[in-house]
């Protein structure tokens, strides 16, 4: 079975400044999906951004990255610019590729890091 | 589409009552998941259908719990008998696999046993 592994339960960061969240993952598949999710104090889930692991090209949105480093089984995001509405929990999640023929879709989330902007 | 549409968004209720939590999905989304979120255990996949055919329950954590889907547009969660421990937030999820597999979360319901 797949884990994914957030170490950093709490951060805080600056606003307009920078912040890196950690998230490694385990698993023996060679395709499949990535995703960091956020969900502020409104409890709502959001998609930040996704990554596919046969794409080598880190995904970006906006003033969200990732640094996907495939044979470390590591998926970071960087968050440029902070602004206080970033402030919330966020989820790492894996999901095995539909094509993979693991016959399940189900995402599997690390138990998230609360980041705290500050003005 | 106005997303995934969860109620009730909170529940309050008293040990031994029946709890049902109901989730309408975004429609074309062939696939249907409930988790659950608690401080300790983060979010639990509790059971998926595929086009309203039960696929994993094995998340399911007792037969106190039970999961329905009828048709659909509805779904449904079932707690009976409710328990403290059960307080947690319930989330209704939905997918299309040909969308790279992104879920899009309702809003959750907040339940709350006493």
């Amino acid at each position: 079975a797949q884990t994914v592994t957030q170490s950093q339960p709490e951060m805080s960061v600056q606003e307009a400044e920078t912040v890196t969240l950690s998230c490694t993952y385990d698993t023996s598949e060679n395709n499949y999906y990535l995703f960091w999710y956020k969900q502020p104090p409104s409890r709502q889930m959001i998609l930040v951004i996704r990554q596919e692991a046969y794409k080598q090209q880190n995904a970006t949105e906006n003033r969200f990255s990732v640094n996907f480093q495939k044979a470390a089984k590591s998926f970071s995001l960087k968050i440029s610019d902070s602004q206080l509405g970033d402030t919330a929990m966020y989820f790492c999640a894996f999901m095995s590729s539909p094509y993979s023929g693991a016959g399940s879709y189900q995402l599997t989330f690390g138990k998230g890091t609360k980041l705290s902007v500050i003005p | 589409d106005a997303g995934v549409i969860q109620s009730p968004r909170h529940e309050v209720t008293e040990m031994g009552q029946e709890v049902t939590l109901r989730c309408k999905p975004i429609s074309g989304h062939d696939y249907l998941f409930w988790y659950r979120q608690t401080m300790m255990r983060g979010l639990e996949l509790l059971i998926y259908f595929n086009n309203n055919v039960p696929i994993d329950d094995s998340g399911m954590p007792e037969d106190r719990f039970s999961a329905k889907m009828p048709n659909a547009s509805f779904s449904t969660l079932k707690i009976q008998p409710s328990e403290p421990r059960d307080s947690a937030v319930y989330f209704c999820a939905t997918q299309v696999i040909a969308n790279t597999g992104e879920l899009f979360f309702g809003e959750g319901s907040r339940l709350t046993v006493l």
